[in-house]
Order: structure tokens, then C-alpha cells, then sequence
């Protein structure tokens, strides 16, 4: 039972180079998350699709773009990479509606612009 | 405007003593509150809801909505403790999303 999976685990890119993150949840969950996770500052949502078919700005949305590709499948998207994007990229995944539902959590990208 | 207040980045306690972490929060509807554990290195885990009113590897926590808090009780701590700590309220309608506070690194010493 994989639960959400991201790919890839690491990566490292040069700054202006342009970089899809994966992530795909086998739970049938309705809403997907992507946070980022910095030193100090906790997690931070930077895009959510609170079901297939719609995304919605979290609280740092600039310089990503995200595209929710089915049920499955969120995909997180840097157009063209800056030092300050580096960080901890996690995805998530929730039932969505209803009471008492927590989310569920990738293993996590760490991705350094040099 | 939703808020989670962790006011501890760091807290160290020895094995076998007790340990709280604490969680304060700003919402005006009604809370829905959960702590995340991480341990290094690895994926977030859910710990504890408050709704469940559950005991998670000896951990407990109790909202009280007079003092905004929910805060996480163990009464002796082990050294498989030692994480980073987060607490998070989910915010209702239809957004479903959850505000984190920036986490409590617990070390729990020998």
C-alpha cells in the first residue's frame, strides 16, 4: 500500500532550469496538497486541488505552478528555479470533505537551486 | 485569521521525564486540530486528533477552547520520542486546508 508517492527523491538544479515535481496517491482521495518545508518556518501550503479539476493559491504560490492531471495525480511545477526555492517539497493527500480528516503525507523532494 | 502558535522551537527533556508541547491557536469557527510527527528524515506522520480523543504511543492531548490551546502530554518521555513536532488546525469549507505552526524539535536525552 504505497499511500502518496513523489518522485524524485532528490534533485539538484541549476537557477532559470525548469523542474516538474511528481505525485500520485493510490488512497482515492478527493483533495492534494503541496507544501514546502523550511528551516524555522514549518510547512507552508503552496498549491492545493481540493478535487479534481480546480487548484487554488496556498499561502507562497509564487513561482510555482501546478497541474491536478486526474484523481491520482498532482503535479507540481517550477518554471524557472531560484535559489530561495530551495527547500523540502512535500505532497499530501486528504478524503477532503467532512469532519476529523487528516491528510497523509509523501516521503518528500529535496530539491537545492544552486 | 487562522493561526497555529507553537512557541518552543526547541524543547530537551531526559528519559523518562515528562514532556508538553505546546500548541496555541487563532480560529474563529469551530477547531479541528491535529498533531503531525517527524521523525529524521522521514515523511509526516499523524500522530494525534483531537476529536479522537485517543492515546498515540503515550501521547495525549486535550483542546481547551477557553484557552485555545491543544497541547501534547507525554508523562515519561522515551528517547524514540526525539522528532520535530507539529501541530495544525484545519480550516472549514471548502478548501479543506490545514495551517501548520512551525514545529517543536523535542530531543529526549539518556
Amino acid at each position: 500500500n504505497a499511500g502518496v508517492t513523489q518522485t524524485p527523491k532528490f534533485q539538484v538544479l541549476k537557477t532559470g532550469q525548469s523542474m516538474t515535481l511528481q505525485c500520485a496517491q493510490d488512497m482515492n482521495h478527493n483533495s492534494m496538497y503541496w507544501y514546502r518545508q523550511d528551516p524555522g518556518m514549518g510547512l507552508r501550503l503552496i498549491y492545493y486541488s481540493a478535487s479534481e479539476g480546480t487548484t487554488d493559491k496556498g499561502e507562497v504560490p509564487n513561482g510555482y505552478n501546478v497541474s491536478r492531471l486526474n484523481k491520482r495525480e498532482f503535479s507540481l511545477r517550477l518554471e524557472s528555479a531560484a535559489p530561495s526555492q530551495t527547500s523540502v517539497y512535500f505532497c499530501a493527500s486528504s478524503r477532503g470533505q467532512g469532519r476529523n480528516q487528516p491528510q497523509h503525507f509523501g516521503d518528500g523532494t529535496r530539491l537545492s537551486i544552486l | 485569521a487562522q493561526r497555529v502558535t507553537q512557541p518552543e522551537k526547541l524543547l530537551s527533556v531526559f528519559k523518562g521525564a515528562p514532556v508538553e508541547l505546546k500548541c496555541n491557536y487563532s480560529y474563529s469557527g469551530s477547531p479541528e486540530l491535529f498533531w503531525y510527527v517527524q521523525y529524521s528524515r522521514q515523511r509526516l506522520q499523524l500522530l494525534l486528533r483531537h476529536i479522537s480523543r485517543e492515546s498515540i504511543k503515550g501521547f495525549t492531548a486535550d483542546l481547551n477552547k477557553g484557552e485555545t490551546s491543544f497541547h501534547l502530554k507525554k508523562p515519561f518521555a522515551q528517547e524514540e520520542d526525539s522528532a520535530m513536532y507539529y501541530c495544525a488546525l484545519r480550516t472549514q469549507g471548502g478548501s479543506e486546508k490545514l495551517v501548520f505552526g512551525k514545529g517543536t524539535k523535542l530531543t529526549v536525552n539518556p
